[in-house]
């Protein structure tokens, strides 16, 4: 019963470097979202896809792109990594883009930037 | 100022004690969430409500949404060991004109002495 599944779980980078942060769910859900968290900050949204074949601009989406490969997964690509970028990423699934129903979330990765 | 807040920020409380987390919002509540957060690890959903005077219960934890819809709380009867950890609320705000997205507060940090 995996739910959301993050990978990697702990990543550090060079300022400068790129990677993917990739996030599949096998709960057949609609909509998935990645957040960071930061400490103060809370949870903040980067970017959603309300649906497969969509994405779409979230609360901090400067020096992030997504891709919403299939139904199933979900990744979060950082381009040309910057210290600012060092955080926690939670990948997060729910049944669709309605309101009144839980999203789901993966144990996150741990992302330092050096 | 945060659109959720929750209080206290931090709790520590000895085994077999009551505690109540407070979560208050500048908006009506549609959909409220409550999460559990244990360090490195992911948010696991603990329980949701909708309707304004609803009350839920999941093991010893209870927790309710106010008449009024602007607050809600979680109690937890006889604390253990294993309740320590991170408590956050969520709700549901429009965003984008596509999805709703979750809102947090920042989180009740609570610890529980043996």
């Amino acid at each position: 019963n995996a739910g959301v599944t993050q990978t990697p779980k702990f990543q550090v980078l060079k300022t400068g470097q790129s990677m993917t942060l990739q996030c599949a769910q096998d709960m057949n859900h609609n909509s998935m979202y990645w957040y960071r968290q930061d400490p103060g900050m809370g949870l903040r949204l980067i970017y959603y896809s309300a649906s497969e074949g969509t994405t779409d601009k979230g609360e901090v989406p400067n020096g992030y792109n997504v891709s919403r490969l299939n139904k199933r997964e979900f990744s979060l690509r950082l381009e040309s990594a910057a210290p600012s970028q060092t955080s926690v990423y939670f990948c997060a699934s729910r049944r669709d883009r309605g309101a009144n129903q839980p999203q789901h979330f993966g144990d996150g990765t741990r992302l330092s930037i050096l | 100022s945060q659109e959720l807040e929750q209080s206290p920020q931090s709790l520590i409380v000895q085994e077999g004690k009551n505690l109540t987390i407070n979560c208050t919002s500048s908006k009506t509540l549609y959909g409220l969430y409550w999460y559990k957060q244990k360090y490195g690890e992911g948010l696991i959903f603990l329980m949701m409500l909708q309707k304004g005077g609803e009350e839920k219960s999941h093991e010893k934890i209870t927790a309710k949404l106010d008449e009024k819809k602007q607050q809600s709380s979680l109690h937890i009867t006889a604390s253990q060991p294993s309740h320590a950890g991170i408590y956050l609320c969520g709700a549901d705000r429009i965003y984008g004109g596509a999805t709703n997205k979750l809102i947090f507060g920042t989180g009740t940090l609570l610890a529980v002495q043996p």
